[in-house]
């Protein structure tokens, strides 16, 4: 059974923090990472994905995976009460569907 | 690119009736859409998984008798709530993945939100 884990929060962090969210899988053959973010009511958007070992930067968002610890994380900078939302870790391997974790509630204090 | 369109986005019907709700792919083939159903403040539930020309894979516990996909085309994917019941009113979320991308990478939709009086 693939697992995909996060802490389901809520991770309450005030305006201009840096907010760190976390995640581990449990398959090693996975391949490729994503992180969703859903706001209340509406469907999952993608923020970003990464593929390789390390961090890899989109803006105010860092993506960090680190294979061998089978852990991936999220670094949201300059955190806004707009970041405010369930942020979904999500897993790919071989030809098989998304295994996403319950998601981590982020709300971000003015 | 990579819009994924729903239709309706909300329904409202009486216990007993069918409801289709559509998904398409808008701006690219989509070999593989999935379906998610999400109750409130609780995690997307994996329902099936939809092959353009065959028949879709259920996920274990959902009765495919019930929840009829159909994806007719590399656009289009139509999932049937027959005989709908209070406890199926929930949010239902469709997504596709490209052929062209082999990361997985799936793009949702905005989702469709079931009410069943």
């Amino acid at each position: 059974q693939k697992e995909v884990e996060q802490n389901s929060g809520p991770l309450s962090v005030p305006e201009g923090a840096i907010a760190s969210l976390n995640c581990t899988y449990s398959d090693r053959g996975s391949q490729s990472f994503f992180w969703y973010r859903q706001y209340s009511g509406k469907s999952p958007e993608l923020i970003m994905f990464i593929y390789s070992n390390g961090d890899k930067e989109d803006g105010r968002f860092t993506a960090q995976l680190n294979k061998a610890s089978q852990y991936v994380s999220l670094l949201i900078r300059d955190s806004q009460p707009s970041d405010s939302a369930t942020y979904l870790c999500a897993v790919h391997s071989g030809n098989t569907p998304l295994v996403f974790g319950k998601g981590t509630r982020l709300s971000v204090i003015a | 690119g990579a819009v994924v369109s729903q239709h309706p986005s909300w329904v409202i019907c009486k216990s007993g009736t069918s409801v289709k709700i559509e998904c398409r792919s808008l701006d690219f083939q989509a070999t593989t859409m999935f379906w998610y159903r999400q109750f409130p403040k609780q995690s997307l539930m994996l329902m099936a998984t939809s092959n353009e020309g065959s028949k879709a894979t259920y996920e274990q516990g959902v009765e495919k008798d019930k929840f009829l996909i159909n994806h007719a085309s590399l656009t289009l994917s139509t999932l049937t709530v027959t005989s709908a019941h209070p406890e199926d009113s929930s949010f239902y979320i469709c997504s596709a993945s490209r052929p062209t991308s082999g990361s997985g990478e799936q793009f949702f939709g905005p989702g469709t939100r079931l009410t069943v009086l």
